[in-house]
C-alpha cells in the first residue's frame, strides 16, 4: 500500500507565505493530476481545499493553492491568517480499486 | 445546503458492535459515492470504506476488513457503517464523507465518536 509522506509540522507568521509537501511516488503522486488536500480543525468537519493539485472548490480562498512537481505535490497558503492554524492532510487518487490514502498530516501554526 | 450528519457513536467494550449512521441532505443523495473515514486520539485521517451510488459496490481498508460493513438506503437518503469486533484501535471520531471522481472527498459531516474501552 502506497505511503504519502508530509512534513509533521510547519509555522509562519500573519501575512507571510508557508508551503506543505506531498511526497509520494511515481505509482500515486508522481502519476496523476489527482492530489488533493484537506483542512481540519479539530472538533470541526474536514474540508475539501484543493484537487486535481490546482482546482479550489467554490467558496475556498484564493490564498490556498496547489501545485506539483515529480512525485512531490506542494500546498502554498499566502497570507497567512490565525484561522488558518489547523491541520491539513493530502490525498492521492492510485487507482480504482485501491484504498484511499492520506497523508500523515501536517499542523500548522500560524505564530 | 449541503449537509451530512453522522450519529450512533458510544462507548463499548472489545469485541462489541454498532451500527452508525450518517444522514444526508441538500443534495440527490442516489447519485454520489459514499465513504466513511475516522481519526484515532492523536493519530491523522485514516480512509475506512467507500460505497458506490447504488450500494452494489463497497472497499474497504485492510484494518477494518472481515469486521466492518458500509450500506446505504437511498430512499432514506442515509449512509450507514455496521461496526463488528471492535478492538480498542478502532477507538476513533467517525466521519461520513460524500464521494467525488478519484476518490475526492468534497463534503464532510462533523464526525460521530466510538469509544472502545474496557
Amino acid at each position: 500500500q502506497s505511503a504519502v509522506t508530509q512534513p509533521a509540522s510547519v509555522s509562519g507568521s500573519p501575512g507571510q507565505s508557508i508551503a506543505i509537501s506531498c511526497s509520494g511516488t511515481s505509482t500515486d503522486v508522481g502519476a496523476y493530476k489527482f492530489v488533493s488536500w484537506y483542512q481540519h480543525h479539530p472538533g470541526k468537519a474536514p474540508k475539501l481545499m484543493l484537487y486535481d493539485v490546482t482546482t479550489r472548490p467554490s467558496g475556498v480562498s484564493d490564498r490556498f493553492s496547489g501545485s506539483k512537481s515529480g512525485n512531490t505535490a506542494s500546498l502554498t497558503i499566502s497570507g497567512l491568517q490565525a484561522e488558518d492554524e489547523a491541520d491539513y492532510y493530502c490525498a492521492s487518487y492510485i487507482c480504482d480499486t485501491c484504498p484511499v490514502v492520506f497523508g500523515g498530516g501536517t499542523k500548522l501554526t500560524v505564530l | 445546503e449541503v449537509q451530512l450528519v453522522e450519529s450512533g457513536g458510544g462507548l463499548l467494550q472489545p469485541g462489541g458492535s454498532l451500527r452508525l449512521s450518517c444522514a444526508a441532505s441538500g443534495f440527490a443523495f442516489n447519485s454520489y459515492w459514499m465513504h466513511w473515514g475516522r481519526q484515532a486520539p492523536g493519530k491523522g485521517l485514516e480512509w475506512v470504506s467507500r460505497i458506490d451510488n447504488d450500494g452494489s459496490r463497497t472497499d474497504y481498508a485492510d484494518s477494518v476488513k472481515g469486521r466492518f460493513t458500509i450500506s446505504r438506503d437511498n430512499a432514506k437518503n442515509t449512509l450507514y457503517l455496521q461496526v463488528n469486533r471492535l478492538r480498542v484501535e478502532d477507538t476513533a471520531v467517525y466521519y461520513c464523507a460524500r464521494g467525488l471522481f478519484w476518490g475526492i472527498q468534497d463534503v464532510w459531516g462533523k464526525g460521530t465518536s466510538v469509544i472502545v474501552s474496557s
